[in-house]
């Protein structure tokens, strides 16, 4: 059982938007902590995607963006493509701890 | 550019040891704190452990703790991770994580990963 809780899959045809959320609680997201995010492609290590809840590294396209609220955030990704398919996982800081969520594999119909 | 290279994986009997290694290039190794994450087999992240760029802060996951000892050679530009006490549960890929600032502190995350080396708990 995760720290933070991610739904396992969503899917969406490519050009659209889908969200993948995030939800903590107050001793973690709740607490202040910043959420990141990493994309893991099939067979490939985990890669950083948004840090400090919204920032983008170099090399990110802004088609992917971050956003907190309360206990919970969110991962967007719009105008979707065939090479987004990927895990992704959010990530936080809890009672000395990084936490991970369970992670949400993506599909791209 | 930023790589790092884990070593030390293998095939290992439960309540034995393993030693993995992780060599670090492309940027100043003791300006950063530095980070060990595993996977098992088709599941998610987890954090293992942490150490400052110092060493003087270091971290372990309640899973570990105990059992691992994490540690770095600045003047080898070189991460390591003592794993003894090995269980079945610990069979993972263990990735090498290089932390955003020096210190073991909130915010932390992982802005560059290795590509893992393989570690099998098995009879």
């Amino acid at each position: 059982q995760s720290v933070l809780t991610q739904p396992p899959s969503v899917s969406g045809a490519p050009g659209q938007r889908v969200t993948i959320s995030c939800t903590g609680s107050s001793s973690n997201i709740g607490a202040g902590y910043d959420v990141h995010w990493y994309q893991q492609l099939p067979g490939t290590a985990p890669k950083l995607l948004i840090y400090g809840n919204s920032n983008r590294p170099s090399g990110v396209p802004d088609r992917f963006s971050g956003s907190k609220s309360g206990t919970s955030a969110s991962l967007a990704i719009t105008g979707l493509q065939a090479e987004d398919e990927a895990d992704y996982y959010c990530q936080s800081y809890d009672s000395s701890l990084r936490v991970f969520g369970g992670g949400t594999k993506l599909t791209v119909l | 550019e930023v790589q790092l290279v884990e070593s030390g994986g293998g095939l290992v009997q439960p309540g034995r040891s393993l030693r993995l290694s992780c060599a670090a290039s492309g940027f100043t190794f003791d300006d950063y704190a530095m980070h060990w994450v595993r996977q098992a087999p088709g599941k998610g992240l987890e954090w293992v452990s942490g150490i400052s760029w110092n060493s003087g802060s270091i971290g372990y996951a309640d899973s570990v703790k105990g059992r691992f000892t994490i540690s770095r050679d600045n003047a080898k530009n070189s991460l390591y991770l003592q794993m003894n006490s090995l269980r079945a549960e610990d069979t993972a890929l263990y990735y090498c994580a290089k932390g955003p600032s020096a210190g073991l502190v909130a915010p932390d995350y992982f802005d560059y990963w290795g590509q893992g080396t393989l570690v099998t708990v098995s009879s």
